[in-house]
């Protein structure tokens, strides 16, 4: 079964702080895995999207790595401000037939005080 | 581009009744990807449809939902008989054919009632 699991459920920074997300999935075969930002009541905006062959990718303060080998991903965010403060949710997509099927985690609530 | 529009944003029904919730994609996107969120809990996959056809309905419960997109219009998730249980906000996503881009909509807030 194809399973995107995502840590911590939650985390807790003070600004300027950095942190890192984890992302570890057992979907197969695997086509692409991309970072989303949900602000409360918003839909999700993408932050990064990841192939195969990429290790690393930056986006401003927000650097997704991937190992492809171990099946693991991670968010890092550096020197955090207070419009950080979001869910962010792995996304793993796999190719079947020619259509994308993407599978979410649940996501890591990240707050970030004053 | 007005990106995935959505509407209603909010929507109250009573116990019973039916639940539509409709969705534009984006120009020149030929995909939509329906979402449930229930509160305090991860997006899950309802259905994924091409123009006319339902492609994968996997997460769509067996009874009371419906989907389609029509070749020409909105795609529309039809709920009968709603039930407190489905009170939730509804994320659609749609994608154009040639890349795997999912664009997301504000969502749809079903409050029942």
């Amino acid at each position: 079964k194809n399973q995107v699991e995502q840590s911590p459920q939650s985390l807790i920074i003070l600004e300027g702080k950095n942190c890192t997300l984890q992302c570890n999935y057992t979907v197969s075969p695997f086509s692409n895995l991309r970072w989303y930002k949900q602000d409360t009541g918003r839909g999700p905006v993408s932050l990064t999207i990841m192939t195969f062959s990429e290790n690393t990718k930056s986006n401003g303060r927000y650097t997704a790595t991937l190992d492809a080998d171990t099946k693991q991903s991670s968010l890092h965010i550096t020197a955090s401000q207070l419009s950080d403060s979001a869910s962010y949710i792995c996304v793993v997509s796999v190719t079947s037939g020619g259509s994308y099927i993407p599978t979410f985690g649940r996501g890591t609530s990240l707050i970030v005080h004053p | 581009n007005a990106g995935v529009m959505q509407n209603p944003r909010h929507l109250v029904r009573r116990r019973g009744q039916e639940a539509r919730l409709r969705c534009s994609p984006m120009k020149g996107h030929s995909h939509v990807y329906w979402y449930r969120q229930l509160p305090e809990e991860g997006l899950k996959f309802m259905v994924y449809l091409q123009k006319e056809n339902i492609i994968d309905e996997s997460g769509m419960p067996k009874e009371r939902f419906s989907a389609e997109f029509p070749k020409e219009g909105p795609s529309i998730l039809r709920i009968q008989q709603v039930v407190r249980g489905d009170s939730a906000a509804y994320f659609c996503a749609s994608s154009p054919s040639w890349a795997n881009v999912l664009t997301f909509g504000a969502g749809s807030r079903l409050t029942v009632l």
